[in-house]
């Protein structure tokens, strides 16, 4: 049973323009959300994370908004960039409990 | 250098056969994990541990082993019993083993079994 959901598997949008990614989960013990992004034939990479005591976390071009009541969260990357092309996987967990992982979503930036 | 190793990055093997993944880190990490990941599927965990000589399954540990003799290495067994170990495999670590320590990956190897 997928306890975190990333129902769209690919997104594109040109460049300079918003991409907004998002997550759903399940569990509502899950206090943690993290993003990570991953090129091809490589590891993933830790993007930004959000505890759930906030509802917005920033840094720099990468926006992580979370609604509890929702059990949503999602990725904003503005403006995108062609480097930005990637899978987005979306995470999350509780305390010293395992991570969970989203299915990914791959972004396509256009120049 | 500070990171995660992984070797090989390919790997191919008969059925039937056993396969042994390397995974190094020297980050000085306490918790190590290992993943597979299939194509169109999120990363799913195999096994973990959080100290040497200490190890837990994950959600999908049959047909794998693991060991955890030092610190800095953790390495993953696919035995004959995995019914479908063709994947990429990836291993992480972080600090101290809870969500809020950031895991750090490896690139991975891709296991083929013809």
């Amino acid at each position: 049973d997928q306890q975190v959901k990333q129902n769209s598997p690919s997104l594109s949008v040109q460049e300079g323009r918003i991409s907004i990614l998002n997550c759903d989960y399940t569990n509502s013990m899950f206090d943690y959300f993290l993003w990570y992004k991953k090129y091809p034939a490589e590891g993933p990479t830790f993007l930004i994370s959000i505890s759930s005591i906030k509802d917005k976390n920033e840094d720099g071009r990468f926006t992580v908004f979370l609604n509890k009541s929702a059990k949503h969260l999602s990725l904003h990357i503005v403006p995108s960039q062609p480097g930005d092309s990637a899978v987005y996987f979306c995470a999350a967990g509780a305390g010293a409990n395992n991570l969970f992982f989203g299915t990914g979503t791959r972004l396509t930036v256009i120049p | 250098d500070g990171g995660i190793t992984q070797s090989p990055k390919y790997l191919f093997r008969k059925e039937g056969q056993n396969v042994t993944l390397s995974c190094e880190q020297n980050l000085n990490h306490d918790a190590m994990y290992w993943y597979r990941q299939d194509p169109g599927q999120g990363l799913r965990l195999i096994y973990y541990s959080q100290i040497v000589n200490d190890f837990q399954k994950g959600d999908i540990a049959e047909g794998y082993s693991v060991s955890r003799e030092k610190k800095e290495s953790f390495p993953l067994t696919v035995t004959s019993a995995q019914k479908n170990p063709t994947a990429f495999y990836l291993c992480a670590s972080s600090s101290t083993g809870t969500v809020e320590d950031t895991q750090y990956f490896g690139p991975g190897t891709r296991l083929t079994v013809l």
